[in-house]
Protein backbone atom coordinates (compact mmCIF):
# COMPACT_ATOMS: atom_id res chain seq x y z
CA UNK A 1 0.00 0.00 0.00
CA UNK A 2 1.38 3.47 -0.84
CA UNK A 3 1.28 6.21 1.46
CA UNK A 4 2.55 9.86 2.20
CA UNK A 5 3.74 11.85 5.40
CA UNK A 6 4.51 15.66 5.25
CA UNK A 7 6.81 16.24 8.32
CA UNK A 8 5.70 19.76 9.51
CA UNK A 9 1.66 20.94 9.17
CA UNK A 10 2.76 24.75 9.27
CA UNK A 11 5.97 26.29 7.83
CA UNK A 12 6.85 29.79 8.31
CA UNK A 13 10.17 31.48 6.71
CA UNK A 14 10.85 34.93 5.97
CA UNK A 15 10.99 36.76 2.58
CA UNK A 16 14.09 35.41 0.56
CA UNK A 17 14.61 32.64 2.93
CA UNK A 18 14.85 28.87 1.70
CA UNK A 19 11.57 27.03 1.31
CA UNK A 20 12.34 23.56 2.45
CA UNK A 21 9.13 21.14 2.40
CA UNK A 22 9.44 17.61 3.89
CA UNK A 23 7.75 14.49 2.43
CA UNK A 24 7.78 10.65 2.78
CA UNK A 25 6.54 7.94 0.60
CA UNK A 26 5.89 4.77 1.36
CA UNK A 27 4.88 2.57 -1.65
CA UNK A 28 5.49 -1.04 -2.48
CA UNK A 29 6.00 -0.47 -6.75
CA UNK A 30 8.34 2.53 -7.77
CA UNK A 31 5.93 5.23 -7.08
CA UNK A 32 5.06 8.30 -9.55
CA UNK A 33 5.42 11.50 -7.12
CA UNK A 34 4.03 14.74 -7.05
CA UNK A 35 3.91 18.02 -5.98
CA UNK A 36 0.35 20.32 -5.69
CA UNK A 37 -0.10 23.76 -4.54
CA UNK A 38 -3.43 24.81 -3.31
CA UNK A 39 -4.56 28.63 -2.58
CA UNK A 40 -7.52 28.95 -0.64
CA UNK A 41 -10.61 28.07 -2.62
CA UNK A 42 -8.57 26.68 -5.39
CA UNK A 43 -8.11 23.72 -6.95
CA UNK A 44 -5.18 21.90 -6.76
CA UNK A 45 -1.66 23.43 -9.38
CA UNK A 46 0.85 20.77 -10.29
CA UNK A 47 4.05 22.04 -9.13
CA UNK A 48 6.29 19.10 -10.48
CA UNK A 49 6.52 15.27 -10.41
CA UNK A 50 8.51 12.51 -10.42
CA UNK A 51 7.68 9.63 -13.23
CA UNK A 52 11.08 7.58 -12.79
CA UNK A 53 13.34 10.02 -14.91
CA UNK A 54 15.80 11.98 -13.58
CA UNK A 55 15.83 12.24 -9.60
CA UNK A 56 16.54 16.20 -9.24
CA UNK A 57 13.10 17.28 -10.80
CA UNK A 58 12.38 21.53 -11.44
CA UNK A 59 9.06 22.97 -11.76
CA UNK A 60 6.72 25.96 -12.09
CA UNK A 61 7.65 29.67 -10.01
CA UNK A 62 11.51 28.39 -9.11
CA UNK A 63 10.74 24.75 -7.33
CA UNK A 64 12.28 21.62 -7.45
CA UNK A 65 12.39 18.01 -5.94
CA UNK A 66 14.77 15.78 -5.19
CA UNK A 67 13.64 11.82 -5.46
CA UNK A 68 16.10 9.98 -2.86
CA UNK A 69 14.98 6.00 -2.83
CA UNK A 70 17.66 5.09 0.09
CA UNK A 71 15.43 7.74 1.85
CA UNK A 72 12.25 7.37 0.64
CA UNK A 73 11.92 11.11 0.12
CA UNK A 74 10.77 13.90 -2.14
CA UNK A 75 11.29 16.84 -0.44
CA UNK A 76 9.86 20.55 -2.27
CA UNK A 77 12.96 23.39 -2.09
CA UNK A 78 13.19 26.89 -3.03
CA UNK A 79 16.35 28.73 -2.52
CA UNK A 80 14.24 32.48 -1.96
CA UNK A 81 10.94 32.29 -1.23
CA UNK A 82 8.47 34.91 -2.47
CA UNK A 83 5.15 36.67 -0.55
CA UNK A 84 3.39 34.52 -3.31
CA UNK A 85 4.90 31.90 -2.27
CA UNK A 86 1.89 31.46 0.80
CA UNK A 87 -0.51 28.49 0.14
CA UNK A 88 -0.63 25.44 1.42
CA UNK A 89 1.34 22.67 -0.49
CA UNK A 90 0.77 18.71 -1.18
CA UNK A 91 3.23 15.48 -1.53
CA UNK A 92 1.34 13.02 -3.28
CA UNK A 93 2.40 9.40 -4.59
CA UNK A 94 0.33 6.87 -7.08
CA UNK A 95 1.36 3.39 -8.83
CA UNK A 96 -0.87 4.22 -11.41
CA UNK A 97 -3.50 6.40 -11.47
CA UNK A 98 -5.45 7.32 -7.91
CA UNK A 99 -3.61 9.46 -6.02
CA UNK A 100 -2.90 9.34 -2.16
CA UNK A 101 -2.10 12.28 -0.59
CA UNK A 102 -0.31 13.66 2.45
CA UNK A 103 -2.42 16.48 5.51
CA UNK A 104 -0.44 19.27 3.75
CA UNK A 105 2.07 21.60 4.73
CA UNK A 106 0.86 25.26 5.12
CA UNK A 107 3.94 27.75 3.99
CA UNK A 108 3.76 31.28 5.67
CA UNK A 109 6.60 33.54 4.13
CA UNK A 110 6.71 36.63 6.17
CA UNK A 111 7.89 40.20 5.15
CA UNK B 1 -4.83 26.38 -22.19
CA UNK B 2 -7.56 22.75 -21.54
CA UNK B 3 -9.17 23.04 -18.06
CA UNK B 4 -11.46 20.84 -15.72
CA UNK B 5 -14.40 22.78 -15.28
CA UNK B 6 -16.45 22.48 -12.30
CA UNK B 7 -19.59 23.53 -11.34
CA UNK B 8 -21.16 25.35 -9.33
CA UNK B 9 -18.07 26.98 -7.51
CA UNK B 10 -19.96 27.42 -3.97
CA UNK B 11 -23.03 25.49 -2.87
CA UNK B 12 -24.72 25.91 0.80
CA UNK B 13 -27.00 23.42 1.29
CA UNK B 14 -29.28 22.48 3.92
CA UNK B 15 -29.46 19.47 6.08
CA UNK B 16 -31.40 16.34 4.53
CA UNK B 17 -31.83 17.94 1.12
CA UNK B 18 -29.75 16.48 -2.03
CA UNK B 19 -27.47 18.33 -4.09
CA UNK B 20 -25.41 17.55 -7.32
CA UNK B 21 -22.01 18.53 -8.80
CA UNK B 22 -20.77 18.78 -12.29
CA UNK B 23 -17.45 18.60 -13.99
CA UNK B 24 -16.38 18.56 -17.66
CA UNK B 25 -12.75 16.95 -17.76
CA UNK B 26 -10.41 18.05 -20.41
CA UNK B 27 -11.03 16.78 -23.84
CA UNK B 28 -9.48 13.25 -24.71
CA UNK B 29 -9.21 12.32 -21.21
CA UNK B 30 -10.54 8.88 -20.62
CA UNK B 31 -10.16 8.94 -16.65
CA UNK B 32 -12.31 10.92 -14.56
CA UNK B 33 -11.91 11.74 -10.29
CA UNK B 34 -13.62 12.90 -7.50
CA UNK B 35 -12.12 14.04 -4.70
CA UNK B 36 -13.03 15.23 -1.35
CA UNK B 37 -10.98 17.40 0.29
CA UNK B 38 -11.85 17.84 4.18
CA UNK B 39 -10.72 21.47 5.62
CA UNK B 40 -6.95 21.22 6.75
CA UNK B 41 -6.91 17.72 5.32
CA UNK B 42 -5.44 16.48 1.86
CA UNK B 43 -7.75 15.08 -0.96
CA UNK B 44 -9.36 11.68 -0.85
CA UNK B 45 -10.46 9.71 -3.60
CA UNK B 46 -14.14 8.82 -3.50
CA UNK B 47 -14.67 7.60 -7.61
CA UNK B 48 -12.51 6.60 -10.05
CA UNK B 49 -14.26 6.23 -13.67
CA UNK B 50 -12.43 4.67 -16.81
CA UNK B 51 -14.46 6.09 -19.47
CA UNK B 52 -17.86 5.15 -18.50
CA UNK B 53 -17.14 2.68 -15.87
CA UNK B 54 -16.40 2.77 -12.60
CA UNK B 55 -12.68 1.95 -11.43
CA UNK B 56 -12.83 2.23 -7.86
CA UNK B 57 -15.55 3.44 -5.87
CA UNK B 58 -14.41 1.55 -2.35
CA UNK B 59 -14.38 5.01 -0.54
CA UNK B 60 -18.00 6.67 -2.05
CA UNK B 61 -20.74 5.80 0.81
CA UNK B 62 -22.92 4.88 -1.80
CA UNK B 63 -25.77 4.93 1.16
CA UNK B 64 -26.02 8.95 0.35
CA UNK B 65 -23.41 9.35 -2.83
CA UNK B 66 -23.83 8.20 -5.96
CA UNK B 67 -21.55 9.52 -9.73
CA UNK B 68 -22.15 8.89 -12.74
CA UNK B 69 -20.36 9.46 -16.27
CA UNK B 70 -22.83 8.26 -18.95
CA UNK B 71 -21.27 9.04 -22.08
CA UNK B 72 -17.93 8.82 -20.58
CA UNK B 73 -17.36 12.16 -20.64
CA UNK B 74 -18.79 14.92 -18.29
CA UNK B 75 -19.48 13.58 -15.05
CA UNK B 76 -22.16 14.27 -11.88
CA UNK B 77 -21.68 13.68 -8.15
CA UNK B 78 -24.58 13.63 -6.18
CA UNK B 79 -25.73 13.17 -2.34
CA UNK B 80 -28.76 12.94 -0.86
CA UNK B 81 -29.41 12.96 1.83
CA UNK B 82 -26.99 15.87 2.70
CA UNK B 83 -24.98 15.51 6.00
CA UNK B 84 -23.48 18.10 8.16
CA UNK B 85 -20.04 16.23 8.31
CA UNK B 86 -20.38 16.19 3.94
CA UNK B 87 -19.16 19.92 4.56
CA UNK B 88 -15.81 20.06 2.27
CA UNK B 89 -14.26 20.81 -1.19
CA UNK B 90 -15.18 18.30 -3.59
CA UNK B 91 -12.41 18.47 -6.42
CA UNK B 92 -12.43 16.80 -10.43
CA UNK B 93 -9.75 15.50 -11.28
CA UNK B 94 -9.08 13.82 -15.13
CA UNK B 95 -6.13 12.36 -16.85
CA UNK B 96 -4.71 10.45 -20.08
CA UNK B 97 -5.52 6.85 -19.73
CA UNK B 98 -2.74 5.46 -17.77
CA UNK B 99 -1.04 8.52 -17.46
CA UNK B 100 -0.20 9.60 -13.79
CA UNK B 101 -0.36 13.22 -13.91
CA UNK B 102 -3.81 14.22 -13.01
CA UNK B 103 -5.12 17.94 -13.62
CA UNK B 104 -7.89 19.73 -11.23
CA UNK B 105 -10.55 21.74 -11.60
CA UNK B 106 -11.41 24.50 -9.06
CA UNK B 107 -13.68 22.45 -6.84
CA UNK B 108 -16.85 22.96 -5.41
CA UNK B 109 -17.18 24.37 -1.82
CA UNK B 110 -20.15 22.99 0.08
CA UNK B 111 -21.01 24.18 3.13
CA UNK B 112 -24.43 21.64 5.04
CA UNK B 113 -26.24 24.10 7.58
Amino acid sequence: AQSVTQLGSHVSVSEGALVLLRCNYSSSVPPYLFWYVQYPNQGLQLLLKYTSAATLVKGINGFEAEFKKSETSFHLTKPSAHMSDAAEYFCAVTPTGKLIFGQGTTLQVKP
Amino acid sequence: EAEVAQSPRYKITEKSQAVAFWCDPISGHATLYWYRQILGQGPELLVQFQDESVVDDSQLPKDRFSAERLKGVDSTLKIQPAELGDSAMYLCASSFLWEPEAFFGQGTRLTVV
